[in-house]
């Protein structure tokens, strides 16, 4: 069964502080593995896609890594803004029997102080 | 380009009442899914649908919940008779389809407490 765990579980930091969330997962059979962020009360963004024969993909000023063989991606986030403040969830499609379904793992709340 | 539509955003209700919920995916998106959120925890995926065919229902409870996407489009999602373990968020997310690089459009849920 695939698993997927995000540490921290909450993080707060001052403005303007680079900053960077873990993600792995046990299977790494997987095709894909997404970045969502979700605010409070409200669906989830997707903010990068790294597909499994990618290293890393970068949006402004996000940037995500995928190494498949060992389970592990994070995200990196530059110079962090309040409105970064969210929870960033972290998902791969495939392995461990998943049928070709999204698994998540339970998010890591962002807190960014002005 | 409108979203995924869901209604309603909140719902309360006590124990052993019905209810139900509604999602329009993105239009042209063929592959329609709904997730339960529990407080602190990721999504978990309740049933997927391509076009009207159910293809992924494995972790629906299917004595109390079920679901249907009459005409390939629209959806609902139904408990009967609700439980105190139902309180969550569900939330419906469309796609293309199912291949490998399709991005997972997701609405803003609806908040079920159950009471």
């Amino acid at each position: 069964k695939q698993e997927v765990t995000q540490i921290p579980a909450a993080l707060s930091v001052p403005e303007g502080e680079n900053l960077v969330l873990n993600c792995s997962f046990t299977d790494s059979a997987i095709y894909n593995l997404q970045w969502f962020r979700q605010d409070p009360g409200k669906g989830l963004t997707s903010l990068l896609l790294i597909q499994s024969s990618q290293r890393e993909q970068t949006s402004g000023r996000l940037n995500a890594s995928l190494d498949k063989s060992s389970g592990r991606s994070t995200l990196y986030i530059a110079a962090s803004q309040p409105g970064d403040s969210a929870t960033y969830l972290c998902a791969v499609l495939g392995g461990g029997g998943s049928q070709g379904n999204l698994i998540f793992g339970k998010g890591t709340k962002l807190s960014v102080k002005p | 380009e409108a979203g995924v539509v869901q209604s309603p955003r909140y719902k309360i209700i006590e124990k052993k009442q019905p209810v139900a919920f509604w999602c329009n995916p993105i239009s042209g998106h063929n592959t329609l899914y709904w997730y339960r959120q529990n407080l602190g925890q990721g999504p978990e995926l309740l049933i997927r649908y391509e076009n009207e065919e159910a293809v992924d229902d494995s972790q629906l409870p299917k004595d109390r919940f079920s679901a249907e996407r009459l005409k390939g489009v629209d959806s609902t999602l139904k408990i009967q008779p609700a439980e105190l373990g139902d309180s969550a968020v569900y939330l419906c997310a469309s796609s293309l389809g199912v291949d490998r690089g399709e991005t997972q459009y997701f609405g803003p849920g609806t908040r079920l407490l159950v009471l």
